[in-house]
């Protein structure tokens, strides 16, 4: 009866090398999403999955953010040439559905990612 | 464009109630939801409304009207564990849900 889960717990690379951060969601659920938080800043919409496919990408900051989910479970994000505005908490959460605001949302613990 | 305005900070006496206001602007609307999240922690669910009117969850309660665009997080019985980050967030029937910029609130005893 696992919750959400993310990996790594923190990460910390030096500017211009890539990353890839991991979630595994809670099982049997279909919709996946990412959000970034930045120190003390709301949650800011990257990118939802509904199965396999991503019919919502529109959060992405830029070419440099891609994500892929396989299975209908895990999903991975990548960043590209990481730089330094990309240090914040990466949140992964995944619902059973995917109602929106009324189909609860479970998050992971997050993926603290510092760009030096 | 989606936004999502509450005060960035409120502070209350343990044991007195408290109202965290949330003023949303989206293009299409489908419901106001709330989320709680202490520090280093990650945000966990806490009430949803899709109809005008109060939905209530043992202390805490939500509010929602649809013609002022407004919404409000009742909490009472305040208690010192309720210091946290308050996010309220919308949907817009797409699947994604846009989150305010939080509500940081403090009980002090």
């Amino acid at each position: 009866g696992a919750g959400v889960s993310q990996s790594p717990s923190n990460k910390v690379t030096e500017k211009g090398k890539d990353v890839e951060l991991r979630c595994d969601p809670i099982s049997g659920h279909t919709a996946l999403y990412w959000y970034r938080q930045s120190l003390g800043q709301g949650l800011e919409f990257l990118i939802y999955f509904q199965g396999n496919s991503a019919p919502d990408k529109s959060g992405l900051p830029s070419d440099r953010f891609s994500a892929e989910r396989t299975g209908g479970s895990v999903s991975t994000l990548t960043i590209q040439r990481t730089q330094q505005e990309d240090s914040a908490v990466y949140l992964c959460a995944s619902s059973p559905t995917s109602g929106g605001a009324s189909d609860t949302q479970y998050f992971g613990p997050g993926t603290r990612l510092t760009v030096l | 464009g989606q936004s999502l305005e509450q005060p960035s900070e409120v502070t209350a006496v343990e044991g007195a109630i408290v109202q965290i206001n949330c003023t949303y602007q989206t293009s299409g609307f489908y419901g106001l939801s709330w989320y709680q999240q202490h520090d280093g922690g990650a945000p966990t669910f806490l009430s949803y409304n899709a109809l005008d009117g109060l939905e209530e969850t043992g202390r805490f309660s939500s509010f929602l009207s649809r013609s002022d665009s407004y919404g409000y997080l009742l909490l009472q019985e305040l208690q010192m564990k309720d210091s946290a980050s308050y996010f309220c967030a919308s949907s817009t029937g797409a699947n994604n849900l846009f989150f305010g910029t939080g509500t940081r609130l403090t009980v002090i005893p």
